[in-house]
Protein backbone atom coordinates (compact mmCIF):
# COMPACT_ATOMS: atom_id res chain seq x y z
CA UNK A 1 0.00 0.00 0.00
CA UNK A 2 0.82 3.98 -0.61
CA UNK A 3 3.21 4.81 2.58
CA UNK A 4 3.83 8.25 3.22
CA UNK A 5 6.94 8.91 5.88
CA UNK A 6 7.18 12.15 7.58
CA UNK A 7 9.81 13.21 9.81
CA UNK A 8 10.75 13.94 12.69
CA UNK A 9 7.98 12.55 14.40
CA UNK A 10 8.28 15.31 17.47
CA UNK A 11 10.56 17.94 17.77
CA UNK A 12 11.05 21.11 20.58
CA UNK A 13 12.49 23.80 19.45
CA UNK A 14 13.10 27.76 20.96
CA UNK A 15 11.12 30.53 20.42
CA UNK A 16 12.86 32.08 16.91
CA UNK A 17 14.18 29.01 15.77
CA UNK A 18 13.36 27.61 12.68
CA UNK A 19 11.71 23.63 11.80
CA UNK A 20 12.19 21.67 8.77
CA UNK A 21 9.71 19.09 8.73
CA UNK A 22 10.02 16.12 5.90
CA UNK A 23 7.55 14.26 4.25
CA UNK A 24 8.50 11.57 1.65
CA UNK A 25 6.15 8.95 -0.37
CA UNK A 26 8.18 5.73 0.09
CA UNK A 27 6.85 3.54 -2.94
CA UNK A 28 5.13 6.20 -5.36
CA UNK A 29 5.25 9.83 -6.94
CA UNK A 30 3.60 12.26 -5.49
CA UNK A 31 2.96 15.28 -7.93
CA UNK A 32 1.12 17.00 -4.76
CA UNK A 33 1.45 16.92 -1.60
CA UNK A 34 -0.67 18.55 1.09
CA UNK A 35 0.32 19.70 4.40
CA UNK A 36 -2.51 20.35 7.60
CA UNK A 37 -2.52 21.17 10.49
CA UNK A 38 -4.35 19.88 13.76
CA UNK A 39 -4.94 21.46 17.03
CA UNK A 40 -5.38 19.11 20.01
CA UNK A 41 -9.39 17.52 19.64
CA UNK A 42 -9.58 19.33 16.65
CA UNK A 43 -10.07 18.21 13.03
CA UNK A 44 -7.31 18.63 10.02
CA UNK A 45 -6.81 21.88 8.35
CA UNK A 46 -5.38 22.43 5.23
CA UNK A 47 -2.43 24.81 5.18
CA UNK A 48 -1.42 24.42 1.73
CA UNK A 49 -1.22 22.19 -0.83
CA UNK A 50 3.05 20.96 -2.55
CA UNK A 51 3.10 20.74 -6.08
CA UNK A 52 6.37 19.75 -7.62
CA UNK A 53 8.39 22.29 -9.42
CA UNK A 54 6.15 24.76 -8.33
CA UNK A 55 4.91 27.03 -5.65
CA UNK A 56 2.93 25.79 -3.34
CA UNK A 57 -0.70 27.21 -2.82
CA UNK A 58 -1.18 28.58 0.70
CA UNK A 59 -4.74 28.23 2.06
CA UNK A 60 -6.16 31.95 3.01
CA UNK A 61 -4.74 32.93 6.42
CA UNK A 62 -2.01 30.96 6.04
CA UNK A 63 1.71 32.89 6.21
CA UNK A 64 3.55 31.99 3.28
CA UNK A 65 6.53 33.42 4.44
CA UNK A 66 5.94 31.42 7.82
CA UNK A 67 5.44 28.20 6.71
CA UNK A 68 7.39 27.72 3.51
CA UNK A 69 7.03 25.08 1.56
CA UNK A 70 9.89 23.40 -0.94
CA UNK A 71 8.47 20.36 -3.06
CA UNK A 72 11.90 19.69 -4.97
CA UNK A 73 11.22 15.94 -6.07
CA UNK A 74 8.73 13.56 -6.61
CA UNK A 75 8.99 12.04 -3.45
CA UNK A 76 9.69 14.81 -0.91
CA UNK A 77 8.32 17.83 0.36
CA UNK A 78 9.50 20.52 3.01
CA UNK A 79 7.76 22.25 5.43
CA UNK A 80 9.66 25.15 7.10
CA UNK A 81 8.28 26.75 10.36
CA UNK A 82 10.60 29.89 10.34
CA UNK A 83 10.85 32.47 13.62
CA UNK A 84 8.57 30.27 15.41
CA UNK A 85 6.37 31.06 18.12
CA UNK A 86 4.58 29.11 21.05
CA UNK A 87 1.23 29.64 18.77
CA UNK A 88 2.87 28.05 16.13
CA UNK A 89 2.61 24.78 18.86
CA UNK A 90 0.48 22.17 16.97
CA UNK A 91 0.85 18.85 15.23
CA UNK A 92 1.45 18.96 11.53
CA UNK A 93 0.41 16.45 9.28
CA UNK A 94 1.34 15.89 5.37
CA UNK A 95 -0.45 13.79 2.98
CA UNK A 96 -0.22 12.73 -0.72
CA UNK A 97 -1.63 10.57 -3.34
CA UNK A 98 -0.37 8.25 -6.27
CA UNK A 99 -0.92 9.86 -9.14
CA UNK A 100 -3.19 12.45 -10.73
CA UNK A 101 -7.07 12.02 -10.82
CA UNK A 102 -8.73 10.85 -7.49
CA UNK A 103 -6.63 8.31 -5.80
CA UNK A 104 -7.23 8.49 -2.11
CA UNK A 105 -4.60 10.77 -0.08
CA UNK A 106 -2.58 8.76 2.56
CA UNK A 107 -1.00 10.64 5.10
CA UNK A 108 1.72 10.96 7.14
CA UNK A 109 2.43 10.32 11.02
CA UNK A 110 2.64 13.78 12.00
CA UNK A 111 4.95 15.91 13.73
CA UNK A 112 4.68 17.40 17.01
CA UNK A 113 6.06 20.81 16.91
CA UNK A 114 6.34 22.42 20.77
CA UNK A 115 7.60 25.83 20.51
CA UNK A 116 9.06 27.13 24.16
CA UNK B 1 -22.28 26.40 8.56
CA UNK B 2 -19.84 24.09 8.07
CA UNK B 3 -19.27 22.13 4.92
CA UNK B 4 -19.37 19.05 6.72
CA UNK B 5 -20.58 18.00 10.08
CA UNK B 6 -19.99 15.39 12.56
CA UNK B 7 -20.66 14.48 15.75
CA UNK B 8 -17.84 15.17 18.17
CA UNK B 9 -18.90 12.40 20.40
CA UNK B 10 -17.21 11.01 22.61
CA UNK B 11 -19.17 7.91 22.25
CA UNK B 12 -18.82 4.75 24.45
CA UNK B 13 -19.93 1.28 23.40
CA UNK B 14 -19.08 -2.52 24.67
CA UNK B 15 -17.02 -4.67 23.33
CA UNK B 16 -19.22 -6.63 20.31
CA UNK B 17 -21.05 -3.78 19.78
CA UNK B 18 -22.29 -2.56 16.40
CA UNK B 19 -20.92 1.16 16.31
CA UNK B 20 -22.57 3.88 13.66
CA UNK B 21 -20.80 7.21 12.99
CA UNK B 22 -22.12 9.38 10.11
CA UNK B 23 -21.28 12.74 8.72
CA UNK B 24 -23.72 15.32 7.23
CA UNK B 25 -22.58 17.84 4.15
CA UNK B 26 -24.00 20.60 2.55
CA UNK B 27 -21.36 20.71 -0.62
CA UNK B 28 -23.25 18.83 -3.42
CA UNK B 29 -19.92 18.86 -5.37
CA UNK B 30 -18.37 16.30 -2.96
CA UNK B 31 -18.06 13.15 -5.34
CA UNK B 32 -15.83 10.83 -3.18
CA UNK B 33 -15.88 10.20 0.15
CA UNK B 34 -13.76 8.63 3.08
CA UNK B 35 -13.07 7.41 6.50
CA UNK B 36 -10.27 7.70 8.17
CA UNK B 37 -8.81 6.27 11.81
CA UNK B 38 -6.70 8.64 13.81
CA UNK B 39 -5.20 6.70 17.24
CA UNK B 40 -3.77 9.40 19.27
CA UNK B 41 -0.59 11.67 18.13
CA UNK B 42 -0.61 9.59 14.78
CA UNK B 43 -1.51 10.61 11.57
CA UNK B 44 -5.18 9.69 9.70
CA UNK B 45 -5.24 6.05 8.52
CA UNK B 46 -7.38 5.33 5.49
CA UNK B 47 -10.30 2.84 6.39
CA UNK B 48 -12.89 3.40 3.49
CA UNK B 49 -12.97 5.40 0.20
CA UNK B 50 -15.91 5.19 -2.12
CA UNK B 51 -17.38 7.12 -4.90
CA UNK B 52 -20.89 6.52 -5.32
CA UNK B 53 -24.09 6.08 -3.27
CA UNK B 54 -24.82 3.07 -1.57
CA UNK B 55 -22.54 0.56 0.51
CA UNK B 56 -19.07 -1.19 0.78
CA UNK B 57 -18.32 -3.02 2.67
CA UNK B 58 -14.69 -4.40 4.12
CA UNK B 59 -14.39 -6.34 6.83
CA UNK B 60 -16.06 -5.32 9.96
CA UNK B 61 -16.62 -1.93 7.91
CA UNK B 62 -19.38 -1.06 6.14
CA UNK B 63 -19.21 2.36 4.15
CA UNK B 64 -22.81 4.48 3.25
CA UNK B 65 -23.21 6.84 0.89
CA UNK B 66 -26.30 8.56 0.25
CA UNK B 67 -25.91 11.67 -2.45
CA UNK B 68 -29.30 12.28 -2.46
CA UNK B 69 -29.65 13.17 1.55
CA UNK B 70 -26.16 14.49 1.09
CA UNK B 71 -25.23 12.11 4.61
CA UNK B 72 -22.13 9.45 4.62
CA UNK B 73 -22.30 6.66 7.28
CA UNK B 74 -19.12 3.86 9.06
CA UNK B 75 -20.33 0.66 10.67
CA UNK B 76 -18.56 -1.16 12.41
CA UNK B 77 -19.76 -4.79 13.63
CA UNK B 78 -18.06 -6.35 16.92
CA UNK B 79 -16.36 -3.73 17.77
CA UNK B 80 -13.10 -4.06 19.60
CA UNK B 81 -11.29 -2.06 22.35
CA UNK B 82 -8.37 -1.58 19.83
CA UNK B 83 -11.01 0.35 17.55
CA UNK B 84 -11.21 2.63 20.29
CA UNK B 85 -9.82 6.28 18.35
CA UNK B 86 -11.07 9.11 16.75
CA UNK B 87 -12.57 8.76 13.24
CA UNK B 88 -12.65 10.94 10.66
CA UNK B 89 -14.77 11.35 7.65
CA UNK B 90 -13.62 13.44 4.87
CA UNK B 91 -14.40 14.69 1.40
CA UNK B 92 -13.90 16.12 -1.92
CA UNK B 93 -14.80 17.37 -4.84
CA UNK B 94 -13.21 16.54 -8.36
CA UNK B 95 -12.14 20.13 -8.78
CA UNK B 96 -9.97 20.00 -6.03
CA UNK B 97 -7.50 17.25 -4.71
CA UNK B 98 -7.67 18.54 -0.89
CA UNK B 99 -9.94 16.93 1.41
CA UNK B 100 -12.53 18.49 3.61
CA UNK B 101 -12.40 16.53 7.10
CA UNK B 102 -15.09 16.55 9.75
CA UNK B 103 -14.31 17.59 13.12
CA UNK B 104 -13.98 13.69 14.27
CA UNK B 105 -15.83 11.28 16.39
CA UNK B 106 -13.88 9.86 19.29
CA UNK B 107 -14.80 6.44 19.97
CA UNK B 108 -14.47 4.29 23.12
CA UNK B 109 -15.09 0.90 23.26
CA UNK B 110 -15.00 -0.43 26.82
CA UNK B 111 -13.82 -4.80 27.30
Amino acid sequence: GAVVSQHPSWVICKSGTSVKIECRSLDFQATTMFWYRQFPKQSLMLMATSNEGSKATYEQGVEKDKFLINHASLTLSTLTVTSAHPEDSSFYICSASQALGDSPLHFGNGTRLTVT
Amino acid sequence: QKEVEQDPGPLSVPEGAIVSLNCTYSNSAFQYFMWYRQYSRKGPELLMYTYSSGNKEDGRFTAQVDKSSKYISLFIRDSQPSDSATYLCAMKDTGRRALTFGSGTRLQVQP
